[in-house]
């Protein structure tokens, strides 16, 4: 029931920002927008989430439209290690994810 | 602990046996997620728990699969009669509470049933 929109994939220069885009128009008043990363192999990792202001953590800043209906996810300088499969999820008390955007940082 | 604990890492069963999988969250954390993810998908929902209860079960296949919660922490997933379609790795994830909160999940528990 993944009720988000996101490219299948994208690349990015090493060092570049990376600007991961995401829809969600059906978003409703009480959903936070969630992203989360997976890299091979390993559980998906947190990475930020906000409900209507602009969010900036250690790892990535978090862009939300005034209409909440799309966000984008900013990591300013990507390096090699960012590769992974970046998801971005609505939800209030329990996520569903879709299948998210393949993020590849070339060298 | 420091993180989300699943034990095993990884478990071989033949079809038709029963599988327990473990999971142990993060010390506090009263919202617990159990998910599955097939290749080339992105985690399923199946349950989750507010503490001892099951606030959400809605995403679990069948009735083959059950999850339990006694104290409100640990948490077992529990799958009857397995087929090989339920070959996936279960993951969990847990958080301080439902709701507004990132989740920390696991590394998973890797099941194949042969």
């Amino acid at each position: 029931d993944a009720k988000t929109t996101q490219p299948t994939s994208m690349d990015c220069a090493e060092g570049r920002a990376a600007n991961l885009p995401c829809n969600h128009s059906t978003i409703s008043g009480n959903e936070y927008v969630y992203w989360y990363r997976q890299i091979h192999s390993q559980g998906p990792q947190y990475i930020i989430h906000g409900l209507k202001n602009n969010e900036t953590n250690e790892m990535a800043s978090l862009i939300i439209t005034e209409d909440r209906k799309s966000s984008t996810l900013i990591l300013p300088h990507a390096t090699l290690r960012d590769t992974a499969v970046y998801y971005c999820i609505i939800g209030a008390n329990n996520l569903f994810f879709g299948t998210g955007t393949r993020l590849t940082v070339i060298p | 602990g420091a993180g989300v604990s699943q034990t095993p890492s990884n478990k071989v069963t033949e079809k038709g046996k029963y599988v327990e999988l473990r999971c142990d969250p993060i010390s506090g954390h009263t919202a617990l997620y159990w998910y599955r993810q097939s290749l080339g998908q992105g985690p399923e929902f199946l349950i989750y728990f507010q503490g001892t209860g099951a606030a959400d079960d809605s995403g679990l296949p069948n009735d083959r699969f059950f999850a339990v919660r006694p104290e409100g922490s640990v948490s077992t997933l529990k799958i009857q009669r397995t087929e090989r379609g339920d070959s996936a790795v279960y993951l969990c994830a847990s958080s301080p509470t439902a709701g507004r909160f990132g989740y920390t999940f696991g590394s998973g528990t890797r099941l194949t049933v042969v």
